[in-house]
């Protein structure tokens, strides 16, 4: 079975610094998607960023960065210089594009920026 | 704004009910996915639907049911509600669904409904 594992179920850090959330998953297939999602109060699932894994440089979306490392089964989610508005639900998710490409979830990690 | 949309809003029912979950992708999108957010199990995977026709089923109980129109909005139904179906449920779609190894449609998620069960 795939799974997706997040430990920690919450964070807080001050305003400005940087955050890393931790992710591990599970799969015997070589060829699949990761993901982080973020889910602030209002519900809404906002893609943050996705890594494909075929390749090896990890993505980068403005302040969001991850940290790929295939052999580990690992996918980290970096936010530099971290926001008030960053305060969210985090979720790592994996998606198998064999077949369906329904999303597996992580169980979530609320982050909390504070003034 | 995704482009998804989802109505109700809010629903609030009693056990042994039966609601129906409306969903519009967002335009030209073929594939719809449901997905169940509960305190319990978390967001999971409940069933797909592409261009009509069940693609793919997760974690979905025989209570529920769910369909896709020619118009291509799909309706989830849940039947027979326990205290235990109260969850948000979203609604996402993609542009299509692909057999490759190496592709992926990225999947939009609309705002969700709010499912009580008193």
């Amino acid at each position: 079975a795939q799974t997706v594992t997040q430990s920690q179920p919450e964070m807080s850090v001050q305003e400005a610094e940087t955050v890393t959330l931790s992710c591990t998953y599970d799969t015997s297939e070589n060829n699949y998607y990761l993901f982080w999602y973020k889910q602030p109060p209002s519900r809404q699932m906002i893609l943050v960023i996705r890594q494909e894994a075929y390749k090896q440089q990890n993505a980068t979306e403005n302040r969001f960065s991850v940290n790929f490392q295939k052999a580990a089964k690992s996918f980290s989610l970096k936010i530099s210089d971290s926001q008030l508005g960053d305060t969210a639900m985090y979720f790592c998710a994996a998606t198998f594009p064999q077949g369906a490409q329904k999303l597996v979830f992580g169980q979530g990690t609320r982050l909390t920026i504070n003034p | 704004d995704s482009g998804v949309t989802q109505t109700p809003k809010h629903l609030i029912t009693a056990t042994g009910q039966r609601v129906t979950l409306r969903c519009s992708p967002r335009s030209g999108d073929l594939s719809v996915y449901w997905y169940q957010q509960s305190l319990d199990q978390g967001l999971q995977f409940l069933i797909q639907y592409y261009n009509g026709e069940e693609r793919a089923k997760g974690n979905i109980l025989e209570r529920f049911s769910a369909q896709q129109f020619p118009d291509l909005h799909s309706e989830l139904n849940l039947s027979s509600l326990e205290l235990g179906d109260s969850a948000l449920y979203f609604c996402a779609s993609s542009a299509s669904t692909s057999g490759g190894a190496i592709s992926y449609n990225e999947q939009f998620f609309g705002p969700g409904t709010r499912l009580t069960v008193l």
